[in-house]
C-alpha cells in the first residue's frame, strides 16, 4: 500500500513558467491539502479539498490553482512561477468526520530561478 | 496573524535529559492539538495529539500537557534519545468548521549523545 505519494521530489523551474506538483493517495481519504514550509513559518495551508470538485482556500492561495477530478488526485499548479514560490510543498489527506489526523506525503521540494 | 506560536526555535537536550517544547494558540473554539515530528527529507508525522477535555496525555515517552484556561499546550519527551533528533510542530484546530490546521513555526530538536 503506497499510501499518499508526491512527484516529482525535486523540481527547477524558472520565474513565469508553469509547474504542477502532483498528489497521489490509495486510501480513499475524502480530504486532501496542500501545504508549503518555509523556515520561520511551519506549514502554511495553500488549498484543500473535501472531496471530489469540491475545493477552499486556505491561508496562503494566491499564485496557485487546484483540481481535483478524482477522489485519489490533487494536483497543484503554480500558474506562473516566482521566486517567492520557492518552498518545499507537502500533500496530506484525512478520513471525513471530525478533525482526525493528516497524513503527509513525502514532500517536493521546488526552486524558482 | 501567527494563531498558534511555538517555542523554542531550537533544543538541544543530553540523551536521557527531558524535551519540553511550547506552543499558545489563540482562538478559544480550537479542540483538537497534534503535534507532529519530521525528520529530514521526509513528510511530518503524527506523534500524540490531545482533546482539551483532559489536561495531560501520555504515549510512552510523549506526554501532552494541556492548559486550557492559559491556553497554552506542551510537549515533553523523557529519556530524550539521539533518534528523537527532529523537527517538532505543533498544530491545532476546529473540528466542525472547516479543516484547517494552524501550525507552529517548529522547533529543531537536537540530543547530543
Amino acid at each position: 500500500d503506497a499510501g499518499i505519494t508526491q512527484s516529482p521530489r525535486y523540481k527547477i523551474t524558472e520565474t513565469g513558467r508553469q509547474v504542477t506538483l502532483m498528489c497521489h493517495q490509495t486510501w480513499s481519504h475524502s480530504y486532501m491539502f496542500w501545504y508549503r514550509q518555509d523556515l520561520g513559518h511551519g506549514l502554511r495551508l495553500i488549498y484543500y479539498s473535501a472531496a471530489a470538485d469540491i475545493t477552499d482556500k486556505g491561508e496562503v492561495p494566491d499564485g496557485y490553482v487546484v483540481s481535483r477530478s478524482k477522489t485519489e488526485n490533487f494536483p497543484l499548479t503554480l500558474e506562473s512561477a516566482t521566486r517567492s514560490q520557492t518552498s518545499v510543498y507537502f500533500c496530506a489527506s484525512r478520513l471525513a468526520g471530525g478533525a482526525d489526523t493528516q497524513y503527509f506525503g513525502p514532500g517536493t521540494r521546488l526552486t524558482v530561478l | 496573524q501567527q494563531q498558534v506560536k511555538q517555542s523554542p526555535q531550537s533544543l538541544i537536550v543530553q540523551k536521557g535529559g527531558i524535551s519540553i517544547i511550547n506552543c499558545a494558540y489563540e482562538n478559544t473554539a480550537f479542540d483538537y492539538f497534534p503535534w507532529y515530528q519530521q525528520f529530514p527529507g521526509k513528510g511530518p508525522a503524527l506523534l500524540i495529539a490531545i482533546r482539551p477535555d483532559v489536561s495531560e496525555k501520555k504515549e510512552g515517552r510523549f506526554t501532552i500537557s494541556f492548559n486550557k484556561s492559559a491556553k497554552q499546550f506542551s510537549l515533553h519527551i523523557m529519556d530524550s534519545q539521539p533518534g528523537d533528533s527532529a523537527t517538532y510542530f505543533c498544530a491545532a484546530s476546529l473540528t466542525n468548521t472547516g479543516n484547517q490546521f494552524y501550525f507552529g513555526t517548529g522547533t529543531s530538536l537536537t540530543v547530543i549523545p
